[in-house]
C-alpha cells in the first residue's frame, strides 16, 4: 500500500520569504500527485496535481511543485509567501486502482508579517 | 465554495448515541467519497460510493455505516459513539471514479462526542 510522508510539521517564515514543503510517497508503480491546502477553519482545497508529462506543475495562488520519480518526491514550492498563506498543506496519492486519496500528516504554514 | 455541502456543520452527542451526517455532492459527480480527520490519525479514508453502489472502503468502523441515495446524496451513519470518534468528517466528490479523479471537498462535519 502507498503512504505519503511530510517532514515539516511546523513552518514559520517571514513574508516575502521563499517556500519549499516536502513530500515524499512510497509505492512502486505510476501515482497521482495531489497537493491540498487548509485554510483555518475551512475545507480541503486543491492547489495542484501531476498525472503525467511535464514534472513542473503549477497550481492556484503562485504555488508549483516538482515531481522527482528518482526521489520519490513532490515538493511544494512558492518564491514569496504572502501571510495569507498561513494554512495546513497536506500532500496526497492515488494509484490506478486504489482512487482513495492517501493524505500525508500535514504542514502546518505560519507566515509572520 | 467546492458545491459540495454537508449537514450539519457541528454535531455535540454523547456517548452511545447514534448520528447521521449528509453530504451532497456536486452537480453532476457520480463518485462520492468520506474522510475522518483527528489529532492523532490525520485524515483517513473511510468509504467511497459510486453512483449507488459500495465501491472501496477504508479504516471504517463496523460501527460506522454509509449509502449513496439514487439522488447522489450519501449519508454516513455512525453508532455507539465513543470518545474517540470525535473528529471532522468530510466528504468528498468527483465526476466519476478513479485514480485521476480531482476530489472536491465540503466543509466537513465537526463531532464531538462527549
Amino acid at each position: 500500500a502507498q503512504s505519503v510522508s511530510q517532514h515539516n510539521h511546523h513552518v514559520i517564515l517571514s513574508e516575502a520569504a521563499s517556500l519549499e514543503l516536502g513530500c515524499n510517497y512510497s509505492y512502486g508503480g505510476t501515482v497521482n500527485l495531489f497537493w491540498y491546502v487548509q485554510y483555518p477553519g475551512q475545507h480541503l482545497q486543491l492547489l495542484l496535481k501531476y498525472f503525467s508529462g511535464d514534472p513542473l506543475v503549477k497550481g492556484i495562488k503562485g504555488f508549483e511543485a516538482e515531481f522527482i520519480k528518482s526521489k520519490f518526491s513532490f515538493n511544494l514550492r512558492k518564491p514569496s509567501v504572502q501571510w495569507s498563506d498561513t494554512a495546513e498543506y497536506f500532500c496526497a496519492v492515488t494509484t490506478f486502482g486504489n482512487e482513495k486519496l492517501t493524505f500525508g500528516t500535514g504542514t502546518r504554514l505560519t507566515i509572520i508579517p | 465554495d467546492s458545491g459540495v455541502t454537508q449537514t450539519p456543520k457541528h454535531l455535540i452527542t454523547a456517548t452511545g448515541q447514534r448520528v447521521t451526517l449528509r453530504c451532497s455532492p456536486r452537480s453532476g459527480d457520480l463518485s462520492v467519497y468520506w474522510y475522518q480527520q483527528s489529532l492523532d490519525q490525520g485524515l483517513q479514508f473511510l468509504i467511497q460510493y459510486y453512483n449507488g453502489e459500495e465501491r472501496a472502503k477504508g479504516n471504517i468502523l463496523e460501527r460506522f455505516s454509509a449509502q449513496q441515495f439514487p439522488d447522489l446524496h450519501s449519508e454516513l451513519n455512525l453508532s455507539s459513539l465513543e470518545l474517540g470518534d470525535s473528529a471532522l468528517y468530510f466528504c468528498a466528490s468527483s465526476v466519476l471514479a478513479g485514480a485521476q479523479e480531482t476530489q472536491y471537498f465540503g466543509p466537513g462535519t465537526r463531532l464531538l462526542v462527549l
